[in-house]
């Protein structure tokens, strides 16, 4: 039982560019969500999913794409990366929206 | 506005010292509370969730209390280990709505 993984672990990208985070969870949770982690912020809901094929926006959901074909995957994408971007991306997945979550140990993203 | 705010922002002690970290919340309504224990280069760790009525709950060294009608919380940790070294971080559901994230203490525990 894995939990929630992320791939990648880190990555730099040059502005302009695209890319996708892939978080998988293998606990069969429903809810699923794409946080962004900034120096002296809190954590801030980017996308969030309530189930497969369905997604939803959070709190800064400008710039990122999200999909969930399956129950048990969540896609995080940047169309064209920005440096606002570079920051430190978790994963969480939960049964209950949005009490119980499970965090993945997070993308270092930079974006030059 | 729906804020949490958490104080210190860092905080060193000595191994085998007990610390206090406090949290104090604007968030209404308030659903539920909960700290998180995150290691760096990690994901955050679920140490405790309390609602409303609950006052004060325990998990092995970790003590969080609640006060509803001051909207603060605190988390005592009791004879620190090097392995606490990390950032604590509260967070605060409204009711019937999302989780709000406080900026974390970060706590340093030396030999």
């Amino acid at each position: 039982n894995a939990g929630v993984t992320q791939t990648p672990k880190f990555r730099v990208l040059k502005t302009g560019q695209s890319m996708t985070l892939l978080c998988a969870q293998d606990m069969n949770h429903e809810y699923m969500y794409w946080y962004r982690q900034d120096p002296g912020m809190g954590l801030r809901l980017i996308h969030y999913s309530v189930g497969e094929g369905t997604t939803a926006k959070g709190e800064v959901p400008d710039g990122y794409n999200v999909s969930r074909l399956k129950k048990q995957n969540f896609l995080l994408g940047l169309e064209s990366a920005a440096p606002s971007q570079t920051s430190v991306y978790f994963c969480a997945s939960g049964p209950v929206a949005p009490d119980t979550q499970y965090f993945g140990p997070g993308t270092r993203l930079t974006v030059l | 506005k729906n804020q949490v705010e958490q104080s210190p922002q860092s905080l060193i002690i000595l191994e085998g010292k007990n610390c206090t970290l406090q949290c104090n919340y604007t968030v209404s309504p308030f659903s539920n509370l909960r700290w998180y224990k995150q290691d760096t280069g990690r994901g955050p760790v679920s140490l405790t969730i309390m609602t409303f009525s609950e006052n004060t709950k325990s998990n092995g060294r970790y003590t969080a209390t609640l006060d509803a009608d001051t909207k603060q919380s605190s988390l005592h940790i009791t004879a620190s280990q090097l392995s606490d070294s990390a950032s604590y971080i509260c967070v605060v559901r409204r009711t019937g709505d999302k989780l709000i994230f406080g900026t974390g203490t970060r706590l340093q525990v030396f030999p």
